[in-house]
């Protein structure tokens, strides 16, 4: 059973900083890797998508990479602002894509930026 | 504005008292899920669909039933709801079978049995 782990489970840092969340998983078997971000009392929103076959995607300050052999994603996130503070999840999505669609989650990095 | 909407977003039951949440997308997604989200626990996916008429567990199926009638909607049905399901429930939507497949979660909906 796919089992994916965030480290670490709370982050703090002082504006400004770069920063790492770590996301790693057990079955390297997997279609693709999303970063969502979610706010205290809301949904999720998609961050970005890393299909298996790809090692990185950018947007804007965030940059997220993936190596599917070690079972390791990494979230980057450059020059953190206030508006950055939010709970930070992967999940990883089984298989090879076709009608299998079970997704898994990480329980999160609540991060926190400081002014 | 394309957006996954779910109702009610708040609700109060008591044991045994049948319910169902609704889930609709306004994007043509073929794929639509729920999950359950628990302190401690995560985001768990409850049961999803790859399009109308098909559904498969996920995780967490026991307890809960979907149906999938049209693509734009997925309700979510308890029929004798528990104390233990008392959770933040989200319905997820994407593409499903193009790439890239980004998922677009609703609000959510919290539920407490009583």
């Amino acid at each position: 059973k796919q089992e994916v782990t965030q480290i670490p489970a709370a982050l703090s840092v002082p504006e400004g900083e770069n920063l790492v969340l770590n996301c790693s998983f057990t079955d390297s078997a997997i279609y693709n890797l999303q970063w969502f971000r979610q706010d205290p009392g809301k949904g999720l929103t998609s961050l970005l998508l890393i299909q298996s076959s790809q090692r990185e995607q950018t947007s804007g300050r965030l940059n997220a990479s993936l190596d599917k052999s070690s079972g390791r994603s990494t979230l980057y996130i450059a020059a953190s602002q206030p508006g950055d503070s939010a709970t930070y999840l992967c999940a990883v999505r089984e298989g090879s894509g076709g009608s299998n669609y079970k997704l898994t989650f990480g329980k999160g990095t609540l991060l926190t930026v400081n002014p | 504005e394309a957006q996954v909407t779910q109702n009610p977003r708040y609700l109060i039951t008591v044991t045994g008292k049948k319910l169902t949440v609704t889930c609709s997308q306004n994007m043509n997604h073929e794929y639509m899920s729920w999950y359950r989200q628990d302190p401690g626990l995560g985001l768990r996916q409850i049961y999803y669909s790859m399009n109308v008429e098909v559904t498969d567990k996920g995780d967490v199926p026991e307890g809960y039933k979907v149906s999938r009638k049209e693509k734009r909607n997925f309700p979510l049905i308890l029929e004798s709801p528990s104390p233990n399901q008392t959770s933040l429930y989200f319905c997820a939507s994407s593409i499903g079978t193009a790439s890239p497949d980004t998922q677009y979660f609703g609000p959510g909906t919290r539920l407490t049995v009583l």
